[in-house]
Formats: structure tokens, sequence, C-alpha cells
């Protein structure tokens, strides 16, 4: 079975202070990850994806495929940090997108 | 290049009645998955249609159906709409070849179902 799990639903820091936002997946085969974002009043937006092996407005993520787990990280956090993120999978060359639960991140001043 | 639009943005309707939204992907792109939100369950998979066919279905319900013409644009409909279909449905588009690319989201359909 396909599955993402956010375990944070909300996450809040300080501005500066370094941001992770967790994700493990259960897939059985290779899977794609994504990192969604969602900011307040805005469409549904891709942040990176795994194979990319990008870095996003300073955000990183690995995959992890011992630990199963996609991991997003950002050494230090501004106040624009702010949003919804959803981890997502899918299966190689698939557009079917399973998502997590969504972490809110709040970056306080 | 315009974004992915869908209509309407917001709709009321009773239990029993029918629905049909509509997507009309980015410029270009093939592939237009649909997608459930809701505050319990998430985001979830509905279908996706790939040069007019369906090419993946999630676990909803057959009153749930959906097309896309020749222009890549696509709509869903719900059936005998249940109080629980009342959700926020995302269409997403990309081009829907080779490895999973970015999917472009539109601003969503807002059903609520009384």
């Amino acid at each position: 079975a396909q599955r993402v799990t956010q375990p944070e639903k909300l996450l809040s820091v300080f501005k500066g202070a370094p941001v992770e936002l967790k994700c493990n997946y259960s897939y059985s085969g290779s899977p794609e990850l994504f990192w969604y974002v969602q900011y307040s009043r805005q469409r549904l937006q891709l942040l990176l994806r795994h194979i990319s092996r990008e870095s996003i407005k300073g955000f990183t993520a690995d995959l992890n495929k011992g630990e199963t787990s996609f991991h997003l990280k950002k050494p230090f956090a501004q106040e624009e940090d702010s949003a919804m993120y959803y981890c997502a999978l899918s299966g190689k060359g698939a557009q079917k997108l399973v998502f997590g639960q969504g972490t809110r991140l709040t970056i306080n001043p | 290049k315009a974004g992915v639009t869908q209509t309407p943005r917001y709709l009321i309707k009773t239990r029993g009645q029918q629905v049909t939204l509509s997507c009309s992907p980015i410029s270009g792109h093939r592939s237009v998955s649909w997608y459930q939100q809701t505050p319990g369950q998430g985001l979830q998979f509905l279908f996706e249609y790939f040069s007019e066919t369906q090419r993946n279905k999630g676990n909803f319900p057959g009153r749930f159906s959906g097309r896309q013409f020749s222009n890549s644009r696509s709509e869903m409909n719900v059936s005998t709409l249940e109080l629980g279909d009342s959700a926020l449905y995302l269409c997403a588009s990309s081009w829907g070849q080779g490895a999973t690319g970015a999917q472009y989201f539109g601003p969503g359909t807002r059903l609520l179902v009384l």
C-alpha cells in the first residue's frame, strides 16, 4: 500500500532557526517523492522533487530509502516560509500523487 | 502561460442532486488529475486522464466519474450527492509522459452539499 505520513500537524519555529519537516513513506517499489507547498490564499504548488536534487528557496530534501524518509530541511527559517507543506509520492512515471496530511509551518518573528 | 482554471469556484447543492465541475489545463498539458480535499481525509486522488483516456483511478465510488475532451479540458461529475461529498475539488495538469513531473494545481471548486 502507498502511504505518506507527516507526523507533525503543526510546527512553529523562530525566524533564523533551522527547520525540519518530517515525511515517512510506505511504498513497494521505486517511488518518486515530492514536497508541495501552499502559501496563504495561493494554490498548491511544487516546491521540490527528489529526482531533481535541487534546493528551492533554501529548502532541501534527501530521499533515505533505508529509513523510507524524505524530510524537508532549511538551515535558517524566514517569515515568508510560513505555509502548509505536503509531502507526496507517486509510482515511477505515474501522475497519481498520494499526499500526507500536511504540516502547517509557522515562522515566528 | 495561463494557469489551470476551474469552474465554478463555489457550488451549493442538495443531497441527491448531481454536479459537474470543469477544469482547463495549462496549454500543452495532456494529463489532468482530480483530487478531493477534506479536513478529515486530506488530499485524495480521484482519477487521472491522459489523451481522453482514464489512466488511473482512486478509491472512490462509481458516483464519481470524469472525462477528458480532445483539447485536454476535463470534467468530473458526481451523481446522487451525499453530505460527505462536501469538499474542495482540485484539478491538476501536467505533461503526463516520462518521469513524474510537476503537477500544476488549479484554485479548486468548493462544493457544499446541504
